[in-house]
């Protein structure tokens, strides 16, 4: 089945920094790769989401992109800010959006002001 | 506009018990999918509910069982509670144009 591999499991940066999250899949038949934050207590929140015909996808200081031959995506927070710190998720369906979720372990990123 | 509303949100049982656990969907969504997350790791998934019928399931045991109601909440079962079955339990629900939205989760411990 599907697995999903993320890395890495914690980051640190200064506040103003970019942060890359990466995240890697196993099934070629994947085509929908959203992006959760998780923060202390509360469920996961979409903060972006890309398709398997798109090869990058930009929300203001966030960016996905998708490299469908070497099957990994990226999630990439531009000018981090301390309430950017949280666990990040990615995961990847087989099923579009309404399709069960394979989720990776997730990253623990910390902004220092 | 309410989101994704679960209860309780935390709960205590012991071994052999049994659990429910009750989901009320964001307005507007259809589908219900239910998640096990364990301490320090990503969500797992466990099944999702569509017109009240299980529509897709996840590598679980058969002591997980739902329910879907035709006003699209949810109820998650779980039967013969083991010490292992003790995590954050997520529920999602979600509409055909839409990705996920997922509520806080019910804590359950299993002593």
């Amino acid at each position: 089945g599907e697995n999903v591999e993320q890395h890495p499991s914690t980051l640190s940066v200064q506040e103003g920094d970019s942060a890359v999250i990466k995240c890697t899949y196993s099934d070629s038949a994947s085509n929908y790769f959203p992006w959760y934050k998780q923060e202390l207590g509360k469920g996961p929140q979409l903060i972006i989401d890309i398709r398997s015909n798109v090869g990058e996808k930009k929300d203001q200081r966030i960016a996905v992109t998708l490299n469908k031959t070497a099957k990994h995506f990226s999630l990439h927070i531009t000018e981090t800010q301390p309430e950017d710190s949280a666990v990040y998720f990615c995961a990847a369906s087989t099923r579009g959006s309404q399709g069960n979720l394979i989720f990776g372990k997730g990253t623990k990123l910390s902004v220092k002001p | 506009d309410a989101g994704v509303t679960q209860s309780p949100t935390h709960l205590i049982k012991t071994r052999g018990q049994q659990v429910t656990l009750r989901c009320s969907p964001k307005s507007g969504h259809d589908t219900v999918s239910w998640y096990q997350q364990a301490l320090g790791q990503g969500p797992q998934f466990i099944f999702q509910y569509y017109e009240e019928e299980e529509r897709q399931r996840g590598n679980f045991p058969d002591r997980f069982s739902g329910h879907q109601f035709p006003n699209y909440s949810s109820e998650l079962n779980v039967n013969a509670l083991l010490l292992g079955d003790s995590a954050l339990y997520l529920c999602a629900s979600s509409l055909v144009s839409d990705g996920y939205t997922f509520g806080s989760g019910t804590r359950l411990t299993v002593v």
